[in-house]
């Protein structure tokens, strides 16, 4: 069974652009969750989709959002960038929502700001 | 709010076992989980307990929970420089009705030959 597939690896933007990232679930999953991971501030949950209605939003500004599609990939869109925004983004799935059950991390988006 | 709290670092020889500790505060948890993260990687999910148990042994992985203290802890036997990496502890707690994932910051093990 594939993993959790997030693309790309790697991305370079300057301020003010905007960013697109992409993340399929494991096959047969519905609910994929987004984290940004930075070393101040550690893991930080973004929100979560399930079914393609978003369940659960963490505490981040509007420029944040995200969505999931019918075949329960979801991608999650940062505008106007800033230089703060550079992180690690990582998706995890899971067959349930919320985290009742085992959340499978993908590899991660490395974000760099520049 | 919750909050999880763990050492920074942990330093051990090859052969050794290695203890890695977790404090959390949300009383209401289901789940606890143990992830590992590689130099450049995401994260590994290594193994969860539930709430109601009190340990849970996978080959060289032992979890203990001890509930009234809120307290947490991986030990690895025979620990190998493979071992080497981030480790998180993460809660499964509610938020606004939903339940998500709230992490420490990690603790990163350091295996010698």
């Amino acid at each position: 069974k594939a993993g959790v597939t997030q693309t790309p690896r790697y991305l370079i933007k300057t301020r003010g652009q905007q960013v697109t990232l992409s993340c399929s679930p494991i096959s047969g999953h519905r609910s994929v969750s987004w984290y940004q991971q930075t070393p101040g501030q550690g893991l930080q949950f973004l929100f979560e989709y399930f079914s393609e209605t978003q369940r659960n939003k963490g505490n981040f500004p509007g420029r944040f959002s995200g969505r999931q599609f019918s075949n329960s990939r979801s991608e999650m869109n940062v505008s106007t960038l800033e230089l703060g925004d550079s992180a690690l983004y990582l998706c995890a799935s899971s067959s349930i929502p919320g985290t009742g059950g085992e959340a499978f991390f993908g590899q991660g988006t490395r974000l760099t700001v520049v | 709010g919750e909050d999880v709290e763990q050492s920074l670092f942990l330093s051990v020889r090859e052969g050794d076992s290695s203890v890695i500790n977790c404090t959390y505060t949300d009383s209401s948890s289901t789940y606890l989980y143990w992830y590992k993260q590689e130099p450049g990687a995401g994260l590994q999910l290594l193994t969860y307990i539930f709430s109601n148990m009190d340990m849970k042994q996978d080959q060289r992985l032992t979890v203990l929970l001890n509930k009234k203290d809120k307290h947490l802890s991986l030990r690895i036997a025979d620990t190998q420089t493979g071992d080497s990496a981030i480790y998180f502890c993460a809660e499964s707690a509610m938020n606004s009705g939903y339940s998500t994932l709230t992490f420490g910051k990690g603790t990163m093990l350091l295996v010698s030959p």
